[in-house]
């Protein structure tokens, strides 16, 4: 069963440009899950997505960030403009049924971005 | 507010001897506890949980230990190996929650060595 995958892998951009992050969850699977992590952190969450509608977004930054999630499969994550405090591995997650704590969550391998 | 804190960034060990990692809380509505592995340039992994209504949950050489009383988990890994370098986080949620939103603390380095 193929993991969740993310892209890129890196980036790096200069403060006030955009970026755009990319999400495919593991097949099947109905809940998505966008997570910050700075360094020395723990992940936190951004924005939940049961299908194609949004569960929680009650951290995230809605000035600047902003996140869809079409056809309730893949999902992006985008920063408009980017600030040096938004440096950071962005991770993706899924799980199967709409979100409950027995759920587990499987992690991609996140998307580290460095704003300069 | 740090809703959940592991106050030790590092810790390493000997390769065969236990390894015990700890994570404290302060929110009295979590009632679900997990922990997660990382390692570099990967996602966190789930590793194994527990619910309040237990106060242990073993898992091979993984076993968690809850304390309620005191807000307190902790994970012992018995015997420790070199592959389980990694960080560890703990997270926590409140398990009748429709969302299932963990909260994580910051991570623990641990470090088995040969």
């Amino acid at each position: 069963e193929a993991g969740v995958a993310q892209s890129p892998r890196y980036k790096i951009i200069e403060k006030r440009q955009s970026v755009a992050f990319w999400c495919n969850p593991i097949s099947g699977h109905a809940t998505l899950y966008w997570y910050q992590q700075i360094l020395g952190q723990g992940p936190k969450l951004l924005i939940q997505f049961q299908n194609n509608g949004v569960v929680d977004d009650s951290q995230l930054p809605k000035d600047r960030f902003s996140a869809e999630r079409l056809k309730g499969v893949d999902s992006t994550l985008k920063i408009q403009p980017a600030k040096l405090e938004d440096s950071a591995v962005y991770l993706c997650a899924s799980s199967l049924n709409p979100g409950g704590a027995w759920e587990t969550q499987y992690f991609g391998p996140g998307t580290r971005l460095l704003v300069l | 507010d740090q809703q959940v804190k592991q106050n030790s960034p590092s810790l390493s060990v000997q390769e065969g001897r236990i390894s015990i990692l700890n994570c404290d809380y302060t929110n009295s509505m979590f009632d679900y506890f997990l922990w997660y592995k990382k390692y570099p340039a990967e996602g966190p992994t789930f590793l194994i949980s527990i619910s309040s209504i237990k106060d242990k949950n073993e898992d091979g050489r993984f076993t968690v230990f809850l304390n309620k009383s005191a807000k307190h988990l902790s994970l012992h890994i018995v015997p420790s190996q070199p592959g389980d370098s990694a960080v560890y986080f703990c997270a926590a949620t409140v398990g009748s929650s429709n969302t299932g939103k963990l909260i994580f603390g910051q991570g623990t380095t641990l470090q088995v060595k040969p």
